[in-house]
């Protein structure tokens, strides 16, 4: 299973956008890149995920680089409640043997 | 919708008790996670359920822990006896299929004393 690597940590203003890179460059083609984040004392939240094509929900963009191999999941105006860890993990689309693997992920501080 | 539910949201016990978690996924979702979260670190899976067939559970340390899901829609975990290292949080977390998005439950905080 494709592995993913996050900065640890990275802070946004208040109001701006928040751009959170993930490199998976080990992604197979049959491989989903999901994005979750956890807010302190919560379980993980799923945010939004995409195969081939940018994707948009009410809560975030994700911009998938043409060869899969990073992507970057884009909150467009962050506010303090965004503050949270960010997780980037694949997954297969087909059923199977399959660990997911969260890893450390981001910590992203929102400030005023 | 009902979220995933766990029960309890914290337990504290102190080392070599049994500790018992449980949890009630989406309804509808055949497909069950325990996950353990230790402080500062993503969640790590111990075991996976499609319906009640214990699919991935190389990562569950047998000695001590054990899981249940008899009628393929809630789940148990337990621990015995308890170490100070358990000390963690324990997740569960549903999807609609194997491969589907999951959802998290709040978590049981145990802290082994």
């Amino acid at each position: 299973d494709a592995k993913t690597t996050q900065p640890p940590s990275m802070d946004c203003a208040e109001g701006r956008a928040a751009n959170l890179p993930c490199n998976h460059s080990t992604i197979s083609g049959n491989e989903y890149v999901y994005w979750y984040r956890q807010i302190h004392s919560q379980g993980p939240q799923y945010i939004i995920h995409g195969l081939k094509n940018n994707e948009t929900n009410e809560m975030a963009s994700l911009i998938i680089t043409e060869d899969r191999k990073s992507s970057t999941l884009i909150l467009p105006h962050a506010t303090l409640r965004d503050t949270a860890v960010y997780y980037c993990i694949v997954r297969p689309s087909s059923r199977g043997s399959y660990i997911p693997t969260f890893g450390r992920g981001t910590s992203l501080i929102v400030h005023p | 919708e009902a979220g995933v539910v766990q029960s309890p949201r914290y337990k504290i016990i102190e080392k070599k008790q049994p500790v018992a978690f449980w949890c009630n996924p989406i309804s509808g979702h055949n497909t069950l996670y325990w996950y353990l979260q230790n402080l500062g670190q993503g969640p790590e899976l111990l075991i996976r359920y499609e319906n009640e067939e214990a699919v991935d559970d190389s990562q569950l340390p047998k000695d001590r822990f054990s899981a249940e899901r008899l009628k393929g829609v809630d789940s148990t975990l337990k621990i015995q006896p308890a170490e100070l290292g358990d000390s963690a949080v324990y997740l569960c977390a549903s999807s609609f299929e194997g491969a589907g998005t999951q959802y998290f439950g709040p978590g049981t905080r145990l802290t082994v004393l």
